[in-house]
């Protein structure tokens, strides 16, 4: 049981480029999210799915993309990455809405020159 | 909105003695839970503690306890007998009870402790 798992664990990206970051989940939790964590402002909503083929925005969605065609996974898209994008990004996963904790992925580092 | 405010950047300790880090909130919410979360130097996000706000008993785990003080909008974090094992950035989070809001945490800007030997 691999629980949350997120890759890659380290990326550098051009300005400009685009990259998709991985998170895979194998305990068929119906919520997923994604989070950016940047110094002095802890963890931000990116976007989040409540289940397959349906997605929404959180705090902060410009110039990010999801999709949710499986339970397992919900891969995070930069369209055109940024500057301000260097952050450290990771994945969560629920069970339910009525449950309480949230599962964590071990994050993946991301730097854009 | 929601917003969770952490106003010690950092703290220290002296291992084996008891340290409390302070969490604020704003809501307009009646029912929601809140979390404290561990973020050692691996950066994996630990849940530590869990709060229901429509529980008026501190919730305890081992050597972590809580001051719920709902009226005030206070959730602080007490670690007792702190182990070297403990340094570590310390987030507090909100979430919403409505199914609306229930996927999302709010974080606070994070406490950095550090355990001095």
């Amino acid at each position: 049981n691999a629980g949350v798992t997120q890759t890659p664990k380290f990326q550098v990206l051009k300005t400009g480029q685009s990259m998709t970051l991985q998170c895979a989940q194998d305990m068929n939790h119906e919520y997923m999210s994604w989070y950016r964590q940047d110094p002095g402002m802890g963890l931000r909503l990116i976007h989040y799915s409540v289940g397959a083929g349906i997605t929404d925005q959180g705090e902060v969605p410009n110039g990010y993309n999801v999709s949710r065609s499986t339970t397992e996974d919900f891969p995070l898209r930069l369209l055109s990455a940024a500057p301000s994008q260097t952050s450290v990004y990771f994945c969560a996963t629920q069970r339910e809405v009525g449950s309480y904790e949230q599962y964590f992925g071990p994050g993946t580092r991301l730097t854009v020159t | 909105a929601q917003t969770v405010t952490q106003s010690q950047p950092e703290m220290s300790v002296q291992e084996a003695e008891t340290v409390t880090l302070s969490c604020t909130y704003d809501t307009s919410e009646s029912d929601y839970y809140l979390f404290w979360y561990k973020q050692p130097p691996s950066r994996q996000m630990i849940l530590v503690i869990r709060q229901e706000a429509y529980k008026q008993q501190n919730a305890t785990e081992n050597r972590f306890s809580v001051n719920f003080q709902k009226a005030a909008k206070s959730f602080s974090l007490k670690i007792s007998d702190s182990q070297l094992g403990d340094a570590a950035m310390y987030f507090c989070a909100y979430r919403s009870a409505l199914i609306q809001g229930a996927q999302k945490l709010v974080f606070g800007q994070g406490t950095r402790l550090t355990i001095n030997p």
